[in-house]
């Protein structure tokens, strides 16, 4: 058990398609990311909040759109989905300043 | 432009044997480096890390060297077991903040 859950653990959609990732983490963090895991690519950072604020990133498409309603969860909205976009994505937690991240199992994606 | 780097993407090791996982980085503002190990349907899990003032991390079997004139790290493990087969990701962060920047992973398979 990491402490950090994510659900659904699968997620097959359509590209009309509207769905949520949901993180939670019962570490007391607070900080927490959305990373992506696609085949044969370094783990991209999608989205970082602290202490609930967002920190943007840039190069992340609207069709991801991220939510922080307080410390312990972060959702990861889905819609119009590209099947490109299939992929495993991650959810992280750290307390500033300590470095290291704590990692759910993540999402598995598929869009189709 | 990856700014940490894995250049081999797997490593064949006979158990009992030496492991050594290779990484690159080219940001000069990273000052804390950290190893994950990430099992298939799992999350990445925090191995071990090194901050810029030292040269040399040890726990137990795992070694974390780290040459800043090189920008370079390395990861040894001895003696390598069959549970250790996994991907190994290096990662980065500069001025302790808490935003991970990943290698693109190397597959470790340790052979009984």
């Amino acid at each position: 058990e990491t402490g950090v859950t994510q659900t659904p653990r699968h997620l097959v959609m359509g590209m009309t398609n509207k769905k949520s990732l949901k993180c939670e983490q019962h570490l007391g963090h607070n900080a927490m990311y959305w990373y992506k895991q696609s085949a044969k690519k370094p783990l991209e950072l999608m989205f970082v909040y602290s202490l609930e604020e967002r920190v943007e990133n840039n190069s992340v498409p609207s069709r991801f759109s991220p939510e922080c309603p307080n410390s312990s969860h972060l959702f990861l909205h889905l819609h119009t989905l590209q099947p490109e976009d299939s992929a495993l994505y991650l959810c992280a937690s750290s307390q500033d300043s300590q470095g290291h991240a704590f990692f759910g199992q993540g999402t598995r994606l598929t869009v189709v | 432009d990856q700014q940490v780097k894995q250049n081999s993407p797997s490593l064949s090791v006979q158990e009992g044997r030496i492991s050594i996982l290779n990484c690159d980085y080219t940001n000069s503002m990273f000052d804390y480096f950290l190893w994950y190990k990430k099992y298939p349907a799992e999350g990445p899990t925090f191995l071990i890390s090194i901050s810029s003032i030292k040269d040399k991390n040890e726990d137990g079997r795992f070694t974390v060297f780290l040459n800043k004139s090189a920008k370079h790290l390395s990861l040894h493990i001895v003696p390598s077991q069959p549970g250790d087969s996994a991907v190994y990701f290096c990662a980065a962060i500069h001025n302790a903040g808490n935003m991970l920047t990943f290698g693109g992973g190397t597959r470790l398979m340790v052979k009984p």
